[in-house]
């Protein structure tokens, strides 16, 4: 059973720019959830993504934006970047049935720093 | 709007002694889950326990338990027997019983005296 994988590792971008982060779901896994987490604060949800389709999105801009693909794997959009966008990027990924949907799986994470 | 609150951003205990961490919430739904979540150094966040708000009984998996005052909302989880390998980032985390959302406390810190 393979885990949750993000790319890339760390990533150094500056204001103004765009970036896509990847995130590859555990095997047998539908949905997709992805968190900002700014140093010393705790994961904020931004979206999640439920067979393709968007299921569920935080209090952040829609320069933030997401896909899934038929193989479940994601992507965080981030257009526009600000300095704050600066943070730990996580993606969990869950069975999306009601009985597995609290067993969410995390991935290492995207260390986005913005200049 | 649903926040998470944990007051205690660092805490440390005695390998082998028992710590408790404070965390406590605010909703107005009557049905939601909790969690406690554990970050290592190497970031990968784990799920260590998980409280079904609709059940009186406290969960407990081997040396972690919640203490889980509803009235209170609090949420507080105890580690016994603690291990260095415990050291890490605890996140408690909440969510409704219908949405899809986590919310995250900003976490506590715990150090693990050999």
């Amino acid at each position: 059973e393979t885990g949750v994988t993000q790319s890339p590792t760390h990533l150094i971008k500056t204001r103004g720019q765009q970036v896509t982060l990847r995130c590859s779901s555990q095997s047998g896994h539908n949905t997709v959830s992805w968190y900002q987490q700014a140093l010393g604060q705790g994961p904020q949800f931004i979206f999640q993504y439920y067979r393709e389709e968007e299921n569920g999105r935080g209090n952040f801009p829609p320069r933030f934006s997401g896909l899934q693909f038929p193989n479940y794997s994601s992507e965080l959009n981030v257009n526009a970047l600000e300095l704050d966008d600066s943070a730990l990027y996580l993606c969990a990924s869950s069975l999306g049935d009601s009985r597995h949907r609290d067993e969410q799986f995390f991935g290492p994470g995207t260390r986005l720093t913005v200049l | 709007a649903q926040t998470v609150t944990q007051s205690q951003p660092e805490m440390s205990v005695q390998e082998a002694e028992t710590v408790t961490l404070s965390c406590t919430y605010d909703t107005s739904e009557s049905d939601y889950y909790l969690f406690w979540y554990k970050q290592p150094p190497s970031r990968q966040m784990i799920l260590v326990i998980r409280q079904e708000a609709y059940k009186q009984q406290n969960a407990t998996e081997n040396r972690f338990s919640v203490n889980f005052q509803k009235a209170a909302k609090s949420f507080s989880l105890k580690i016994s027997d603690s291990q260095l390998g415990d050291a890490a980032m605890y996140f408690c985390a909440y969510r409704t019983s219908t949405g899809n959302q986590f919310y995250f406390g900003t976490g506590t810190s715990l150090t693990v005296i050999p």
